[in-house]
């Protein structure tokens, strides 16, 4: 299975940017990579996914390296509702959608 | 509003029991997942579903069975076979997408324990 491989935690300020890191040196072709955030007690919830090109949604963006061994997600403007563990995962096609976790990134944010 | 609903939040299981937990989607989304979370590590898939009446193993299944008898439904049973079964379980649904571009959209879990 595909890997992928994250800090345990970073800590940011409240309205500072966040820049989390994640790299994936087994991705091959048709893998997408997705990121997701779970609070305590919470399902997951999806952020932004992408395939080659950089992506920007409402809640962040994600920037993927050219040889798309690695990615950031980047949080514009952090606030305290971003603290999270953040979820980097590859998304692989020919084994039913299913999404494989790691460990993450627990994100704090300090006002 | 459309969700994922996962019923109960809440659940305790005698040794020798079998349980089922709910999870009904109201997102008109052919997949379904399961997925069994432990303390401070990632999710593990159970079991998925890509339509009714079919479903396939995960990469823990073993201890669980599940069903697919409506679209809208797919609850999991945890069998007296699972010898290790508290853990927080989610339910997921996508749409099926060509590709594997499809988000996932997750429930708010429920949390099995042993009596």
């Amino acid at each position: 299975d595909a890997k992928t491989t994250q800090p345990n935690s970073m800590e940011s300020n409240e309205e500072e940017p966040v820049h989390l890191p994640c790299n994936h040196s087994t991705i091959s072709g048709t893998d997408y990579i997705h990121w997701y955030r779970q609070l305590p007690s919470q399902g997951p919830e999806y952020v932004i996914h992408g395939l080659t090109s950089n992506v920007n949604n409402r809640m962040a963006s994600l920037a993927i390296a050219e040889d798309r061994k690695s990615s950031t997600l980047i949080l514009h403007r952090a606030t305290l509702r971003d603290a999270a563990v953040y979820y980097c995962i590859l998304r692989i096609g020919n084994q039913g959608g299913k999404l494989i976790f790691g460990q993450g990134t627990e994100l704090s944010v300090k006002p | 509003d459309g969700g994922i609903t996962q019923s109960p939040k809440y659940l305790f299981r005698k040794e020798g029991q079998n349980v089922t937990l709910s999870c009904e989607q109201n997102l008109n989304h052919d997949a379904m997942y399961w997925y069994r979370q432990d303390p401070g590590q990632g999710l593990r898939l159970i079991y998925y579903s890509q339509i009714v009446n079919d479903f396939q193993k995960g990469d823990i299944a073993e201890g669980y069975s599940v069903s697919r008898e409506k679209k809208e439904s797919f609850p999991l049973t945890v069998t007296s076979a699972q010898k290790n079964p508290t853990a927080f379980y989610l339910c997921a649904s996508s749409i099926v997408g060509v590709g594997s571009n499809q988000p996932q959209h997750f429930g708010d879990g429920t949390r099995l324990s042993i009596l």
